[in-house]
């Protein structure tokens, strides 16, 4: 199975920040690698796929980035909504889907 | 707008079989172009995906847990279901459907809101 790692684990941020995350595969993924934002007790919500595309409805101040194993996750001016855990998780054709471990963004 | 909805039991006992369904509204199953999946989250822990299936029938399903698990779909009903047999207290988790578009067939765009199960007796 592919590995994804995710840095840091636990970030501190003021509203107005501007955060990045890192995610990392065990192997090549290319591009195929989408991000989520979960809430307390609710299910995932799709921000990104395919590395850099925006999913719709999703607000301009998300962004991603990278291609084959490194991967970013950029907020550029974080807003009280945002604070939540991000995943990543790589959809490479004929391998199991991962996640990685999450990072949770909470308020400085 | 697409809705995914999970039903089944919340309690099941270790070595009998988890049955869950998710029903579709607001969208047919078998109009193709997307595929089904079902996730687990475990108490406090991250995401794990157990398959898929389209609306054909054809399936994938995570090496890990295959042995266990069917994945079937009814479209009369606009449900897919999922049964995972044998299960233990390393089964008790946050179940969740969800849709992913054919060409992004992993990026999922849109979720049940998930079921709790317990396994215990």
């Amino acid at each position: 199975d592919i590995q994804m790692t995710q840095s840091p684990s636990t970030l501190s941020a003021s509203v107005g920040d501007r955060v990045t995350i890192t995610c990392r595969a065990s192997q090549s993924i290319s591009s195929w690698l989408a991000w989520y934002q979960q809430k307390p007790g609710k299910a995932p919500k799709l921000l990104i796929y395919k590395a850099s595309s925006l999913e719709s409805g999703v607000p301009s101040r998300f962004s991603g980035s990278g291609s084959g194993t490194e991967f970013t996750l950029t907020i550029s001016s974080l807003q009280p909504d945002d604070f939540a855990t991000y995943y990543c998780q790589q959809y490479n054709s004929y391998s199991p889907f991962t996640f990685g471990p999450g990072t949770k963004v909470d308020i400085k | 707008q697409v809705q995914l909805q999970e039903s089944g039991p919340g309690l099941v006992k270790p070595s009998q079989t988890l049955s869950l369904t998710c029903t579709v509204s607001g969208g047919s199953i078998s109009s193709g172009g997307y595929y089904w999946s079902w996730i687990r989250q475990h108490p406090g822990k991250g995401l794990e995906w157990i398959g898929y299936i389209y609306y054909s029938g054809s399936t994938y399903y995570n090496p890990s847990l295959k042995s266990r698990v069917t994945i079937s779909v009814d479209t009369s009903k606009n449900q897919f279901s999922l049964k995972l047999s044998s299960v233990t207290a390393a089964d008790t988790a946050v179940y969740y459907c969800a849709r992913a578009k054919a060409g992004q067939l992993g990026a999922f765009d849109i979720w049940g809101q998930g079921t709790m199960v317990t396994v215990s007796s």
